[in-house]
């Protein structure tokens, strides 16, 4: 099967300019992630959808990080402004459901200059 | 918050060995699942282990699970240069299944 598709690989603005990146699922995986990964560190969970549903944005900052998933398929993911901190390494995952593993993409290196 | 926290952070061994990573966590979970991401790339599913489960093989991975220490390893055995990467722990709990990783094991096999 197809993996986790994420584009674009990498990513370098200024900061509080703007920024997208899009995730393509396993086809038919209902669950979707979207993770920061900052140097060093475990990924960190900023939204999961359910379908085209949030089930989880509690670690979203929510003043400058937005996400959608349109009709339950592809998500992107946006930053507006972005900061210096927002340096990382965005994963994209998905699942069957909430309850299997996960498989992520290859992710997005976004530095912030 | 990070709820696993993998040790050592990191570990450098040679071909052929075993190498052995640690987790603990801090609260109670359905499962906790390991991976590996080799660098640049993202992270593989590498075992699932289910809170009544006590140790599971797969290949040359054996995981075992201390529901009562609220610790988890992982043992690669016979160890390859393409073992070469981070290992990470994911727990997850709760009424929505929000997995959460660790900081990750930096795990060196030096040919």
């Amino acid at each position: 099967e197809a993996g986790v598709a994420q584009s674009p690989r990498y990513k370098i603005i200024e900061k509080r300019q703007s920024v997208a990146f899009w995730c393509n699922p396993i086809s038919g995986h209902a669950t979707l992630y979207w993770y920061q990964q900052i140097l060093g560190q475990g990924p960190k969970l900023l939204i999961q959808f359910q379908n085209n549903g949030v089930v989880d944005d509690s670690q979203l900052p929510k003043d400058r990080f937005s996400a959608e998933r349109l009709k339950g398929v592809d998500s992107t993911l946006k930053i507006q402004p972005a900061k210096l901190e927002d340096s990382a390494v965005y994963l994209c995952a998905s699942s069957s459901d909430s309850n299997s593993p996960l498989h992520f993409g290859n992710g997005t290196r976004l530095t912030v200059t | 918050s990070q709820q696993g926290e993998e040790d050592p952070q990191a570990l450098s061994i040679q071909e052929g060995e075993n190498a052995t990573m640690n987790c603990s966590y801090k609260t109670s979970i359905n499962n906790l699942q390991w991976y590996r991401q080799n660098s640049g790339r993202g992270l593989v599913h590498l075992i699932l282990i289910r809170s009544n489960e006590r140790e599971k093989h797969s290949g040359r991975l054996r995981v075992t699970l201390d529901t009562s220490k609220k610790s988890s390893s992982l043992l690669i055995t016979a160890s390859r240069a393409a073992d070469t990467a981070s290992y990470f722990c994911a727990t997850d709990g709760g009424s929505n299944y929000k997995l959460t990783f660790g900081k990750g094991t930096l795990l060196t096999v030096n040919p």
